[in-house]
């Protein structure tokens, strides 16, 4: 069972776009929505992350928007550069686990072409 | 000064052999995890130890077992391999245990079963 699906798979775009991955979770219990990126050859690192309170987070380029009601969560990237060429995962946790375990959607391969 | 360090950085063997991958993080954290990322690179977590205490143990085959000698150490162990143990491998740390914490990832350990 799959509880957060990620979409597209792969995703092309021109340099200077903008680049928008999708996510929808299952799971009402979820509290906590990071995003990762990994380049070819590394481990993931976190991006940007966010928590339901807030519908939207940005940092720098990178913009999380988050809808509750429609248990879907997406990742912006304005100004798509090269060198944002990775695959990007988004995940979800549920506090009342205390665990920390992170579910992660499929991951999104991107690239940007110059 | 690597923070989250794994050997070996690649496995070859044959069916049937046991193997282990060592990881090893010098960031303080209390939390560690093994990750298996298969060929479409999904990411599932295995196991997470805080203090050395096994706190996540997913529905993984017993020949997989984890060892944490300390908390700056944790260790994967697997007996039998067989065919569908190919994948990469990562460790990756917490400060602690506990939704909202930022896991940082090492730079995986890549397994192929002959």
């Amino acid at each position: 069972q799959q509880q957060v699906k990620q979409s597209p798979q792969s995703l092309i775009v021109q340099k200077g776009g903008i680049s928008i991955i999708n996510c929808a979770y299952e799971n009402t219990a979820f509290d906590y929505f990071p995003w990762y990126q990994q380049f070819p050859g590394k481990g993931p690192a976190l991006l940007i992350a966010i928590r339901p309170d807030v519908s939207e987070k940005k940092e720098g380029r990178f913009t999380i928007s988050f809808n509750k009601s429609a248990k879907q969560f997406s990742l912006h990237i304005m100004d798509s550069q090269p060198g944002d060429s990775a695959t990007y995962f988004c995940a979800a946790s549920k506090g009342s686990s205390n665990t920390g375990k992170l579910i992660f959607g499929q991951g999104t391969t991107l690239q940007v072409k110059p | 000064d690597t923070a989250v360090s794994q050997t070996p950085k690649y496995l070859v063997t044959q069916m049937g052999n046991d193997k282990s991958i060592k990881c090893e993080q010098n960031l303080g954290h209390d939390t560690m995890y093994w990750y298996k990322q298969d060929s479409k690179k999904f990411l599932k977590i295995m196991f997470s130890y805080n203090n050395k205490e096994l706190i996540i143990n997913e529905t993984v085959p017993n020949r997989f077992s984890p060892k944490s000698p300390d908390k700056a150490h944790l260790n994967l162990h697997i007996n039998s391999l067989e065919l569908g143990d190919s994948a990469v491998y990562f460790c990756a740390s917490s400060p602690r245990t506990g939704e909202g914490e930022t896991q940082y990832f090492g730079p995986g350990t890549r397994l192929l079963v002959l």
